[in-house]
């Protein structure tokens, strides 16, 4: 399994762009990255997935980088509601119980 | 919504008692997933159905028993549970297991605690 590694937590100020690295240096051919939204006492939100170079939906962008050891998950203009935890998930899609959390990346966004 | 849903939101139970998590889905989809949520810990996978089987026990205790009559309804029954089993109990369903089994939407969870 992929290992994934991302900062603990961010603080951004509201309007502002935010970008969420992700690193995960033993990524495998078949895996695809995987970006999750959770609030505080709710189940995690699918938000995107990717495999190579750039993925965006009206939610956010996913750039990931030729050799796939990264990831970055962009939010443009954040407001409040999305003080959250992301996380960034890493593995073939064909086995979902490899699907694995980790403790993700604390996202404070201020006024 | 996520089109999944769960009840209850918050139990409180004791160590003898017997309850019962529901979980429902209205997606269409054909794998439904049990994930258990502890305080500052991160989600742990628990069992993996998909069509009405299991395919997957994460060594999970006997006291949790899993049922799934159908691809829409997924339960969690409950016996003897310990204090550390408080937490919150998350349901989840993808399209199938395989090739959309990353994405997976949650319902809101249940919220319990055991005294």
């Amino acid at each position: 399994l992929a290992k994934t590694t991302q900062p603990i937590s961010m603080d951004s100020y509201e309007g502002q762009e935010v970008n969420i690295t992700c690193s995960h240096n033993n990524i495998a051919t078949n895996d695809y990255i995987t970006w999750y939204q959770q609030f505080p006492s709710q189940g995690p939100r699918f938000i995107i997935q990717g495999y190579k170079t750039k993925v965006t939906n009206e939610v956010a962008s996913l750039f990931i980088p030729a050799d796939r050891k990264s990831s970055t998950l962009s939010l443009p203009r954040v407001s409040l509601s999305d003080t959250a935890v992301y996380y960034c998930l890493v593995g073939d899609t064909g086995t979902a119980s490899k699907l694995t959390f980790g403790t993700g990346t604390r996202l404070q966004v201020t006024l | 919504e996520t089109g999944v849903t769960q009840t209850p939101r918050h139990l409180v139970m004791g160590m003898t008692n017997k309850k019962s998590l529901k979980c429902e889905q209205h997606l269409g989809h054909n794998a439904m997933y049990w994930y258990k949520q502890s305080a500052k810990k991160p989600l742990e996978l628990m069992f993996v159905y998909n069509f009405k089987e299991q395919t997957e026990n994460n060594s999970v205790p006997s006291r949790f028993s899993p049922e799934c009559p159908n691809s829409s309804h997924l339960f969690l029954h409950l016996h003897t549970l310990q204090p550390e089993d408080s937490a919150l109990y998350l349901c989840a369903s993808s399209r199938n297991r395989d090739r959309s089994s990353y994405e997976q939407y949650f319902g809101p969870g249940t919220r319990l605690t055991v005294t």
